[in-house]
């Protein structure tokens, strides 16, 4: 079956610092990934995508890189800022399981100024 | 993207009550999901609901436990039934948008919280 490992948190920066979210993930067929962030009190936003191998999606200074040889995609950002405290979710979809989407653990990144 | 909206977006309530929670979305969508947060976890679904077709339950849900109505394309419910203090986490509907191409999304509502004492 499918399945999605991302590093655990918490994830405690100082504000400018680089942001590493590591994802890896288990897949039968071609899935597509994403990244969603769940800021405090508040639901699931979509931050990023990517559908196929070496896509880079990006959004707000974040991006990720579709590695199918690593089977990974990585959440990055170069400076972080204390409004991107939130926990982030690094999922996939499988079009051959229902276009279900499986969800890593989530990490909650915490970042002080 | 699409916008959905969730009532209520919090809920204290009583054990052995039921809870009925709206998803409401600005366009007609075929594909709609239900999903469980509980605290400190990530997302679980529990159903899938399409209109026109009984709603499909993933493993350790249950239809009398978790009702769901899809009366038309842009509207849902789901009910958490007889409820019980285990019953408390967040609870979200989606959306998938362009279903079948590349661009194929999930969008999320801002989540249902839910509190049983």
């Amino acid at each position: 079956g499918n399945s999605v490992t991302q590093m655990e948190g918490p994830v405690t920066l100082s504000e400018e610092a680089f942001l590493t979210i590591n994802c890896t993930y288990t897949a039968t067929g071609y899935p597509s990934l994403f990244w969603y962030v769940q800021y405090p009190g508040e639901g699931l936003q979509l931050l990023l995508k990517a559908t196929k191998a070496d896509d880079k999606g990006s959004n707000k200074g974040f991006e990720a890189t579709y590695r199918k040889e690593t089977t990974s995609f990585h959440l990055e950002k170069g400076s972080v800022q204390v409004s991107d405290s939130a926990v982030y979710f690094c999922a996939l979809s499988d079009r051959n399981a229902g276009n279900m989407l499986t969800f890593g653990g989530g990490t909650r990144l915490m970042v002080k100024p | 993207s699409a916008v959905i909206s969730q009532k209520p977006s919090r809920d204290i309530c009583q054990r052995g009550t039921s809870l009925t929670i709206q998803c409401q979305v600005d366009s007609q969508v075929t594909m709609m999901f239900w999903y469980r947060q509980q605290p400190g976890q990530s997302l679980t679904l529990i159903a899938t609901a399409n209109q026109g077709s009984e709603a499909t339950y993933e493993s350790g849900f249950v239809i009398d436990k978790f009702p769901i109505s899809r009366p038309n394309l842009t509207f849902s419910t789901l009910t958490v039934s007889n409820m019980s203090p285990e019953d408390s986490s967040i609870y979200l509907c989606s959306v998938l948008r362009n279903p079948g191409s590349n661009q194929e999304t999930q969008y999320f509502g801002p989540g249902t919280r839910l509190l049983v004492l």
